[in-house]
């Protein structure tokens, strides 16, 4: 079966660019999204099909996904931030969620 | 604004089956647009997809780990998709979403979800 493969966690500073990575083979050829959840929260689609923004959704969020790797990119990451983050994509008709990261703003 | 609600018992006796519904507001069911699904959340842990199904209730997909135990189905008068999953244990415990999915495919996310519902599995 697919595997994605995150970070267990990432720490970043507030005002700095936080990346928290997918790996899967060669994931690069399907699309990524990634949800926020923050504790006690459904979670919320932040980037869709690798680059897209929902409406709502700031402009410090953005994606990216080539080769094995999709990159979820916070840049001047606030204190909401703080949350787990999970990518998703889709392989031979199933849905894949990664183990999800979660982002310490610190 | 669509809205999905999950319902259902929040304890399950071992071996006994799991059943759930989602009802959905703001949109209907039968919109040819979007696919339905559910999603669990052990406690603590990550999402895990149960499994996706189309209004007609012809069209489905299901998690391969968990194909054996699964039934989703639509009731398009209702406006309500549901969840049974039989033979359940203490593995089976999560918070179960319902959640609307783009489409079938590379291009599906998942962009609306309810706010999900605890099943404890015990005796």
């Amino acid at each position: 079966s697919y595997e994605l493969t995150q970070p267990p966690s990432v720490s970043v500073s507030p005002g700095q660019t936080a990346s928290i990575t997918c790996s899967g083979d060669k994931l690069g050829d399907t699309y990524t999204c990634w949800y926020q959840q923050k504790p006690g929260q459904s979670p919320v689609v932040v980037i869709y099909q690798d680059t897209k923004r929902p409406s709502g959704i700031p402009e410090r969020f953005s994606g990216s996904n080539s080769g094995n790797t999709a990159t979820l990119t916070i840049s001047g990451t606030q204190a909401m931030d703080e949350a787990d983050y999970y990518c998703q994509a889709w392989d031979s008709s199933t849905v894949v969620f990664g183990g999800g990261t979660k982002l310490t703003v610190l | 604004q669509v809205q999905l609600q999950e319902s259902g018992p929040g304890l399950v006796k071992p071996s006994e089956t799991l059943s759930l519904t989602c009802t959905v507001s703001g949109d209907s069911i039968s919109s040819s647009t979007y696919y339905w699904a559910w999603i669990r959340q052990p406690p603590g842990k990550g999402l895990e997809w149960i499994g996706t199904i189309y209004y007609s209730g012809t069209t489905y997909y299901y998690n391969p780990s968990l194909k054996s135990r699964v039934t989703m189905s639509v009731d398009t008068s209702k406006n309500q998709l549901s969840l049974k999953l039989r033979s359940v244990t203490a593995a089976d415990t999560a918070v179960f979403y319902c959640a609307r999915q783009a489409s079938l495919a590379a291009t599906g996310n998942f962009d609306s979800w309810g706010q999900g519902t605890l099943v404890t599995v015990s005796s």
